[in-house]
């Protein structure tokens, strides 16, 4: 079946540094691509998100990248702060045939002061 | 501003029990998310709907079963709980087609003993 792989699981960097995670999905239909951000104790939201016919979009410190030859995407968070500091879920999804949403495993990101 | 928000934050059931936990939004979606989060295995779902009275079985739907008799509501029911079924639940909704952002509730811990 469908499904996205998301590496790493954890990741720790200073503050101050960049951080990337890396997300590869299966579905070649997919076309819709969200990242997620949960907060310890908090619901998943929503921080970025980018469709098929875009390769970049950026919002500030966050970027992300998509290449859907290789079906895989990518977040980038640059000038990381401590409340970046969270689980960040990459996701897949397609607008036909169906409306389900595949999503990473995570990635527990750690922001040292 | 979008809310949805589930009807327990704690919900604690013995085995064997007939379990509801309940959803609601506000923003008038069509579509609405039943999902299972687990430590390193991220966001599963269990069922969707896209309409009043319609409903998809998601990657994980056994020993579930969902109604959703109005818009604004989206139940799930655990027939008979078993421990492998202590999780957290979280509820999502969104506009129609699988292309839009998904809104979280707060989520319910079940825990069965």
């Amino acid at each position: 079946g469908e499904n996205v792989e998301q590496h790493p699981s954890t990741l720790s960097v200073q503050e101050g540094d960049s951080a990337v995670i890396k997300c590869t999905y299966s579905d070649s239909a997919s076309n819709y691509f969200p990242w997620y951000k949960q907060e310890l104790g908090k619901r998943p939201q929503l921080i970025i998100d980018i469709r098929s016919n875009v390769g970049e979009k950026k919002d500030q410190r966050i970027a992300v990248t998509l290449n859907k030859t290789a079906k895989h995407f990518s977040l980038h968070i640059t000038e990381t702060q401590p409340e970046d500091s969270a689980v960040y879920f990459c996701a897949a999804s397609r607008d036909t045939g169906g409306f389900k949403t595949i999503f990473g495993a995570g990635t527990r990101l750690f922001v040292k002061a | 501003d979008v809310k949805v928000t589930q009807s327990s934050r704690y919900l604690v059931k013995r085995t064997g029990e007939k379990v509801f936990l309940e959803c609601v939004q506000d923003m008038d979606h069509e579509n609405m998310f039943w999902y299972r989060q687990d430590p390193g295995l991220g966001l599963r779902l269990i069922y969707f709907s896209y309409d009043v009275k319609m409903k998809e079985k998601g990657d994980i739907p056994e020993g579930y079963s969902v109604s959703r008799e109005k818009k604004e509501r989206f139940s799930l029911i655990l027939e008979s709980a078993s421990t492998n079924q202590t999780s957290m639940y979280l509820c999502a909704s969104s506009l129609p087609s699988g292309s839009y952002e998904q809104y979280f509730g707060p989520g319910t811990r079940l825990t069965v003993t």
